[in-house]
């Protein structure tokens, strides 16, 4: 079993709508979430990170966190073309600076 | 601020070739990591340095690997001999524990090492 896991997609959306990625990890012991975003031929780069239960909101991004579901999720409001990217969901395990990552999911944003 | 500086951007190599790879991190961090993303596997963590110390080397493929950072603000991958497997993007990236003692950052990564043996 992979320490994170997302579905691939490609996850497709029009213009406008609201982009839901979803993360789960097997490590009950987590204790911080990040969503990272990569353009094609580019590096990850930081959107979100959280620490706790519950909705973390900045701009058009909200991070969901369910520690008792093993489950992270990325919502993008008002999707936009320049939002499609691969994302990629990193835990950080127990062991501080053990970041574990996900294959990622291709999000395409169709105007 | 500079962030992490990776060179070279872009390699290709004949198999059996010797390979390094350089990395700066970002002024201050303590942290510095050697990740290998591929289609088929992703984001792998290869191996890690707090203080210039090796933490982690376990995801290290095999012996023909091997990392180094002498000093606060240079590391080395190198890949002695290479093979077409070895052909990914190495992405190096660096952290900082916060004051206190707060281990709550994220990492940061360099634009990466594009690598092709043929």
């Amino acid at each position: 079993q992979k320490e994170v896991e997302q579905n691939s997609g490609p996850l497709s959306v029009p213009e406008g709508a609201i982009a839901s990625l979803n993360c789960t990890y097997s490590d009950r012991g987590s204790q911080s979430f990040f969503w990272y975003r990569q353009y094609s031929g580019k590096s990850p780069e930081l959107i979100m990170f959280i620490y706790s239960n519950g909705d973390k909101e900045d701009g058009r991004f909200t991070a969901q966190l369910n520690k008792a579901s093993q489950y992270v999720s990325l919502l993008i409001r008002d999707s936009q073309p320049s939002d499609s990217a691969t994302y990629l969901c990193a835990v950080k395990g127990r062991n501080f600076n053990k970041f574990y990552f996900g294959s990622g999911t291709k999000l395409n944003v169709k105007p | 601020d500079a962030g992490v500086i990776q060179s070279p951007r872009h390699e290709v190599t004949e198999m059996g070739q010797e390979v390094t790879l350089r990395c700066k991190p970002i002024s201050g961090h303590d942290y510095l990591f050697w990740y290998r993303q591929t289609m088929m596997r992703g984001l792998e963590l290869l191996i890690y340095f707090n203080n210039n110390v090796p933490i982690d080397d376990s995801g290290m493929p095999e012996d023909r690997f091997s990392a180094k950072m002498p000093n606060a603000s240079f590391s080395t991958l190198k890949i002695q001999p290479s093979e077409p497997r070895d052909s990914a993007v190495y992405f190096c990236a660096s952290s900082r524990i916060l004051q206190g003692g707060v281990a709550e950052t994220s990492i940061y990564f360099g634009e990466g090492s594009w690598l092709t043996v043929v």
